[in-house]
This record gives C-alpha cells, structure tokens and sequence, in this order.
C-alpha cells in the first residue's frame, strides 16, 4: 500500500509568490516523522523540514512551513516567496519509528516550476 | 566536512554482468541506507545498515542485490546478472543513528547512476 501520497501534476509558480505542495500519508504507527527533500536537477537530495508526530506546533525553517493535520494525515509543504532556485522536485518522506526501523518512505514527488 | 561520497558516479554495464558500488558515509555515522530511484520516481528503499546490528534488507529486490557494510564505515552495493531493469540511480545515504542529536536528517550521497545495456 501507498504509504506516501502525492499526486499535484507538474507546477508553474510566480516568483516571489507562495507554493503549497500536497502531501498525505498513511500509518497505524504512533510514532512517525514527516520530511520533505528537495532535488533540483543536478540530482542531489537535499534536506528541508521535519515534522514529528507528537511534535504540538508547525515545523518552520526559513521559507519553508509544514501544514501538519494529524487527524487528516496530511503534511503539506509551503514554500513562501518562491525564487528561481526553488524549481526542483519536492519529495514528501514518512519514518515511521515505533518497529525500529529506520527507512524512509518516499512520494513519488511534485515537479515545481518558478517562473519570472 | 565531507559529505557522502559514492563512486562510481556513472556506470554503463551490459546486461549480465556484475557491479559494485560503493559508499562512504559521513564519518561516525552509525546508520547507512542505500535507495534506489528510477527515472521519474521517488526512492525506493533497498536496505539499512545501523552499527553492528544485522541489516534490513527488506527493501532488496532480488537475490541478485546484496551489500555489505565493513568496519562500520564503508558500504558496498552489489548486482549479480544485471537487467535492463536495474537501471537507475542507487543513492546513498547515513545518519548519526537511532536516538542521536541529528538523526532526524538523511544526508544523501550524490548517487550512481546505472545504465544496463
């Protein structure tokens, strides 16, 4: 079963405009963490934000913002005053920790484009 | 620091034969993962190291696809009888470990990319 959901088509973004990425998940695990990566073309995985399950407030890191509804499984992405360097594929992650194992599972990712 | 490293960075191989990547993790990380992603998809986990404790090796495909982690540092990827099928980029990534300030953040590798022939 699909543990990670993302299922937005490819995105065109304004610059300096604000970008929600959708993203939701599925787990009978208590204990998770949530993340979100970042490949921009050159291929890297690059880290943005965490979000653990019993973490009570909104994970922030800089233009980064994590949506997290706990009841609707849901951890979505916002990116707030896009720029150029921000097109990449955004990868939605879920560690579910309770089983001792430590894998992440991925989405199958959202293609963004910011555009001038 | 230096980051994850992974070599080859390419590797073109006809259908058949054997292959062997390699990975070096960021020094003292306990936990090592290698992933695979093909083309146009999200990574697909393949196997977990974590210190001494026997790996994960749910994620393996295929009998063809084993690892190996020596010293607790360097890991190395190995398919046996390459497909066309196992075509794509392997990456790499290590953590501190389980419970451990940092944790929470996979550092990845820059990835090999596969070409079966």
């Amino acid at each position: 079963a699909q543990k990670i959901t993302q299922t937005q088509p490819g995105m065109f973004v304004q610059e300096k405009e604000a970008v929600t990425l959708d993203c939701t998940y599925d787990t009978s695990d208590p204990s998770y963490g949530l993340f979100w990566y970042k490949q921009p073309s050159s291929g890297e995985m690059i880290f943005l934000i965490y979000q653990g399950s019993y973490d009570q407030q909104n994970a922030t890191e800089g233009r980064y913002s994590l949506n997290f509804q706990k009841a609707r499984k849901s951890a979505n992405l916002v990116i707030s005053a896009s720029q150029l360097g921000d097109s990449a594929m955004y990868f939605c992650a879920m560690r579910e920790t309770s089983y001792g194992n430590n894998r992440l599972a991925f989405g199958k990712g959202n293609q963004v484009v910011v555009i001038p | 620091g230096a980051g994850v490293s992974q070599s080859p960075s390419n590797k073109v191989t006809e259908k058949g034969k054997d292959v062997e990547l390699r990975c070096d993790p960021i020094s003292g990380h306990t936990a090592l993962y290698w992933y695979r992603q093909s083309l146009g998809q999200g990574l697909e986990f393949l196997i977990y190291f974590q210190g001494n404790s026997a790996p994960d090796k749910s994620g393996l495909p295929s009998d063809r696809f084993s690892a190996e982690r020596t010293g607790g540092s360097v890991s190395t990827l190995t398919i046996q009888r390459t497909q066309q099928e196992d075509s794509a980029v392997y990456l790499c990534a290590s953590s501190p470990g389980p419970g451990l300030a940092g944790d929470n953040e996979q550092f990845f590798g820059p990835g090999t990319r596969l070409t079966v022939l």
